[in-house]
């Protein structure tokens, strides 16, 4: 079946601007990951969606993060006021639950000019 | 301490050897475990799990477990080119954090 996507796969905006990622999971999988990956690192988690709610959301670093899922299915990752800091690659993933394997989509690289 | 740690990098190998990943954590009741392959530029790629002491087979891949020394490792058999990327350990830590905390990663490098 179809893996995890996500849109854009990059995206380039200015520091101040307002930028949202998508991403759609795999068919069935209820739970939903955000992370995020700068170079030489591993993912660094942001958050956690068990269904439409978000379950734990410890890791968004500050309030210009947020995300939804309204459906509980396609998540969209929202970033207020970019900062230059804000440049990396964001990672979705998706399994079946919290300690279960996940699957992840191919990144959305943003570049905050 | 890190909550995860891997061998630090690059790891060289040649071709046709077994390459040896490991990776350490700090939450002594963690239950699931992952090993991820990541090609540069490329998002990470599942290629083991593991939930129970001892060791998991699968093709040229083993995963091994100790929870009594909270260590976890990847062997790679018959090394191949194809196998040069970052690999990550992943460590669902239900107790401490109640979520998968990735390592930072190792790098290897399989040289023809």
């Amino acid at each position: 079946g179809a893996g995890v996507s996500q849109t854009p796969s990059n995206k380039v905006t200015e520091k101040g601007k307002y930028v949202e990622l998508r991403c759609d999971p795999i068919s069935g999988h209820t739970a939903l990951y955000w992370y995020r990956q700068s170079l030489g690192q591993g993912p660094e988690f942001l958050i956690y969606f068990q269904g439409t709610g978000a379950a734990d959301d410890s890791g968004l670093p500050n309030d210009r993060f947020f995300a939804v899922r309204p459906e509980g299915s396609v998540s969209t990752l929202k970033i207020q006021r970019t900062e230059r800091g804000d440049s990396a690659v964001y990672l979705c993933a998706s399994s079946f639950g919290r300690g279960n394997e996940q699957y992840f989509g191919p990144g959305t690289r943003l570049t905050v000019t | 301490q890190k909550e995860v740690e891997q061998n630090s990098g690059p790891l060289s190998v040649p071709e046709g050897a077994i390459a040896s990943l490991n990776c350490t954590y700090s939450d002594r009741v963690s239950q699931s475990f992952f090993w991820y392959r990541q090609y540069s530029g490329k998002s990470p790629e599942l290629i083991m799990s593991i939930y129970s002491n001892g060791d998991k087979e699968d093709g040229r891949f083993t995963a091994q477990l100790n929870k009594a020394s909270q260590y976890v490792s990847l062997l790679i058999r018959d090394s191949q080119p194809s196998d040069s990327a970052t690999y990550l350990c992943a460590v669902y830590m239900k107790t401490s954090y109640d979520k998968v905390i990735f390592g930072p990663g190792t790098s290897l490098s399989v040289i023809p």
